[in-house]
């Protein structure tokens, strides 16, 4: 099993460009969720999904979209990027409702100048 | 409004020097507090869970604690690759939702 995989690994933006996190997870997780990881604010949720077709905002939702057409894939969007959304991205996966330890990616070091 | 906290945020130890990190905690219904390490340019590994006051759970140098409002993170005889950053995590049985502790960064030196 690969686990939970992201891609890329770093990115640089321009402001107002958009992109896309790739997430993705081969252990059949229902639960998937992103989060930001910023120095001295720790890790903070953004969207999560439980299933296939279900997705919810987390505590920093604004300027993020994301989808989950599939059990696998979990990608987030930033719709208009700026520097305030230069950041650490990790995407996370966990079965059985949510309730039990979370399995994180590598991680999207994303800068938007 | 359920919080974390943690304490302290940094921590240096010398090889050998036993210590323990503090995680304090307000969560409306305990649903389950993990600890993470996470390695510089990694994402978070995970450790321990704990459901329950009075809980307590061991992996090699260390050993997880748990109380109605808070848990501590003990480390015996550290090495210096136990040198991380310690995250400490709830979940709220209202929400379901992770809410993580800023970490403390533990340096071992030999």
């Amino acid at each position: 099993n690969a686990g939970v995989t992201q891609t890329p690994k770093f990115q640089v933006l321009k402001t107002g460009q958009s992109m896309t996190l790739q997430c993705a997870q081969d252990m059949n997780h229902e639960y998937m969720s992103w989060y930001r990881q910023d120095p001295g604010m720790g890790l903070r949720l953004i969207h999560y999904s439980v299933g296939a077709g279900i997705t919810d905002q987390g505590e920093v939702p604004n300027g993020y979209n994301v989808s989950r057409s599939t059990t696998e894939d979990f990608p987030l969007r930033l719709l208009s990027a700026a520097p305030s959304q230069t950041s650490v991205y990790f995407c996370a996966s966990t079965g059985t409702g949510g309730y039990n330890e979370q399995f994180f990616g590598p991680g999207t070091r994303l800068t938007v100048l | 409004e359920d919080q974390v906290t943690q304490s302290p945020e940094a921590l240096r130890l010398q090889e050998g020097e036993s210590s323990s990190l503090n995680c304090s905690y307000t969560v409306s219904g305990l649903r389950g507090l993990f600890w993470y390490r996470q390695d510089p340019g990694k994402g978070p590994e995970f450790l321990f869970t704990l459901y329950s006051a009075g809980e307590e759970k061991e992996k090699e140098r260390l050993k997880a604690t748990l109380t109605k409002k808070e848990s501590f993170l003990h480390i015996t005889a550290p090495k210096p690759e136990d040198s991380a950053t310690y995250l400490c995590a709830v979940s709220s049985s209202n929400t379901g939702k992770l809410i993580f502790g800023q970490g403390t960064t533990l340096q071992v030196k030999p």
